[in-house]
């Protein structure tokens, strides 16, 4: 079957670096995306890697393994507007995305 | 704003009402998505339309029929809904299905309380 397996929650202090890991199962794959959901908002896209190595936007990075069946979003001089949750979604061989439960990120002062 | 608009963005309803949900983009896209997010699970996807025909059902009870009249605009129809029901339901939109680089842009949401 598939499975996506992200942690639930974690804590960060602003300013800090933190690393949100995924590991996934899918019959195929297509990339990998991951997206930023605040609270009572829409997810918003962050990134999408398809080749495995870093791609770095701004604060933000993303990393994938295809062989690891793993990836990680990468958030540096973490701001109090980081708070939100992470939500991991590989994409199968029918191109449709597969979830995580997401990631609540707190970050305290 | 994302360009995806969803309405209402509450709604409280009983078990033998009907009710919708509506969504609209303004993107250009062609693909819209009804997805439904409970708490701490997964989000689910219930209906994918491609240029208004819908392309993906995924074993969605039929006390919820979707609607598509043209690539804009997305409805969700409710009715004799359960109170497992509860919950966000949002609407996306993407430029095209079956590729890889297609992001998707979400609207805000319809939370979704059923008595």
């Amino acid at each position: 079957g598939q499975n996506i397996d992200q942690p639930t929650e974690m804590t960060a202090t602003e300013g800090a670096i933190v690393q949100i890991n995924c590991t996934y199962q899918t019959s195929g794959f297509n990339g990998l995306f991951w997206y930023q959901q605040h609270a009572g908002e829409a997810p918003t896209f962050l990134s999408y890697n398809v080749l495995d190595g870093l791609e770095e936007k701004g604060r933000f990075s993303s990393f994938l393994s295809r062989s690891k069946g793993y990836s990680y979003l990468l958030l540096k001089e973490l701001q109090m507007k980081d708070s939100a949750s992470y939500l991991c979604a590989p994409m199968d061989s029918n191109y449709q995305l597969i979830w995580g439960a997401g990631t609540k990120l707190i970050i305290k002062p | 704003e994302t360009g995806v608009t969803q309405t209402p963005r509450h709604l409280v309803m009983g078990m033998t009402n009907k009710k919708s949900l509506k969504c609209e983009q303004h993107l250009g896209h062609n693909a819209m998505y009804w997805y439904k997010q409970s708490a701490k699970k997964p989000l689910e996807l219930m209906f994918v339309y491609s240029l208004e025909e819908r392309v993906e059902n995924n074993s969605v009870p039929s006390r919820f029929s979707p609607e598509c009249p043209n690539s804009s605009h997305l409805f969700l129809h409710l009715h004799t809904l359960q109170p497992e029901d509860s919950a966000l339901y949002l609407c996306a939109s993407s430029p095209r299905t079956g590729s890889g680089a297609n992001v998707l842009t979400f609207g805000a949401g319809s939370r979704l309380t059923v008595l």
